[in-house]
């Protein structure tokens, strides 16, 4: 019931494409929906994060997508760039506690 | 922009010694979490740290692991007879509001146990 799910583990994508990354989980008690990004060597940063209260949040060229009633929440990174290459990680958190659960991650390989 | 650090960035020890990681977060932050990283597998949470004591921990997080914040800067974690099994990366983590979060996290010390 903790587990958040993530796929695809790897996602290769053609330079100005659109990469999706799906998350789904089980626990209707998470209520915090965080995207890490994750370079090799280094910690994960975090990229965009959003609250079950809305369905979606953009960013400059990052949009997380929230389906309350699926319990899924997506990532999608427009005109993707190859500087966008890296590890990304979902993760929830239920509100009042403070551990973050992780997806298992996905390797996002922006080609030129 | 504030950022957490932590040293060593590698640390390799014997299997059963006891290795100490060390971690400095964001100056301001109040919430203090250490989570670690098997290779190839998820982030995986291990200890969040509030006001001096533990708030929460998982069942990673056995009698062998303790945490302590020994000054106002520091924060570490102590595994006292390390396994094969602890190798990996360890992340600090802090943030500033329990509620809101984002937790930012350090590069990690990478431990390997021989």
């Amino acid at each position: 019931q903790q587990q958040v799910k993530q796929s695809p583990q790897s996602l290769i994508v053609q330079k100005g494409g659109i990469s999706i990354i799906n998350c789904a989980y089980e626990n209707t008690a998470f209520d915090y929906f965080p995207w890490y990004q994750q370079f090799p060597g280094k910690g994960p940063a975090l990229l965009i994060a959003i609250r079950p209260d809305v369905s979606e949040k953009k960013e400059g060229r990052f949009t997380i997508s929230f389906n309350k009633s699926a319990k899924q929440f997506s990532l999608h990174i427009m005109d993707s760039q190859p500087g966008d290459s890296a590890t990304y990680f979902c993760a929830a958190a239920i509100q009042g506690a403070q551990k973050l659960v992780f997806g298992q991650g996905t390797r996002l390989t922006i080609n030129p | 922009e504030p950022e957490v650090t932590q040293t060593p960035s590698h640390q390799v020890t014997q299997m059963g010694q006891e290795v100490i990681l060390r971690c400095v977060p964001i100056s301001n932050h109040l919430y203090f979490y250490w989570y670690r990283q098997i290779l190839g597998q998820k982030v995986e949470f291990l200890v969040s740290f509030y006001n001096n004591e533990i708030s929460e921990k998982s069942e990673i997080f056995d009698d062998q692991f303790s945490v302590e914040r020994p000054d106002g800067s520091n924060f570490t974690l102590k595994i006292r007879s390390t396994k094969l099994e602890d190798s990996a990366m360890y992340f600090c983590a802090s943030s500033s509001d329990r509620y809101n979060q984002p937790q930012h996290f350090g590069d990690g010390t990478r431990l390997s146990i021989l």
